[in-house]
């Protein structure tokens, strides 16, 4: 166990709709960053926050959003759901921003968009 | 952009064969991580391996950052080590930006 959790573990959905993906990083873990397997794409970066701030942006499409609360637990926001968005998401977090540092995963959420 | 390759995309064993896995990156790095993705989709945390050697059980593995190389080894394969291994870096001077830039990942399959 990573200490990251992450809900729900599966998400069925129709295009058009949009769904809230939620991650809890480790205890004392400042950063959050948010990552999309697709069977074409492979592990892409979607976007970093530190402390409740936005850090650093990946491949991000503009109908995703995020962000990170006071308490430092983030939400990812996935809005007009498309067939192509079906993915396994995974949050991830470490102790600072990330440089020299070991970041620990979630055990990602499924999202399949019908 | 950084490109990571790992070899073989591959690879078949029997159990308790032993295999060395390889992963090379085309520029500096500050972090390197090799994650073991299970058959149910869990990407397990094996070594954050900069440089060095790290052994835990029976992986190991090896980075030479001067040559932009990283092996991990698994001895005494056992069915259970079935699934995807992924390598993982951080540019060095990738700044404030923390993200992990994946390969494309080796597909192990161990027969009893």
């Amino acid at each position: 166990d990573s200490g990251v959790t992450q809900t729900p573990k599966h998400l069925i959905t129709a295009t058009g709709q949009r769904v809230t993906l939620r991650c809890s990083p480790r205890s004392g873990d400042l950063s959050v960053y948010w990552y999309q397997q697709s069977l074409d794409q492979g592990l892409q970066f979607l976007i970093q926050y530190y402390n409740g701030e936005e850090r650093a942006k990946g491949n991000i499409l503009e109908r995703f959003s995020a962000q990170q609360f006071p308490d430092l637990h983030s939400e990812l926001n996935l809005s007009s759901l498309e067939l192509g968005d079906s993915a396994l998401y995974f949050c991830a977090s470490s102790s600072s921003t990330g440089e020299g540092e070991t970041q620990y995963f979630g055990p990602g959420t499924r999202l399949l968009v019908l | 952009g950084i490109q990571v390759e790992q070899s073989p995309p591959d690879l078949i064993l029997q159990e308790g064969a032993n295999s060395t896995l390889r992963c090379n990156f085309s520029d500096s790095v500050n972090n390197l991580q090799w994650f073991h993705q299970n058959p149910w989709g869990q990407l397990i945390n094996l070594f954050y391996i900069p440089s060095g050697t790290k052994q835990n059980g029976r992986l190991s593995a090896t980075t030479v950052a001067t040559e932009r190389y990283s092996l991990l080894y698994i001895s005494s394969s056992q069915t259970t080590d079935s699934g995807v291994y992924f390598c993982a870096v951080k540019l060095d001077y990738g700044g404030s930006q923390g993200n992990l830039i994946f390969g494309k990942g080796t597909k192990l399959s161990v027969k009893p």
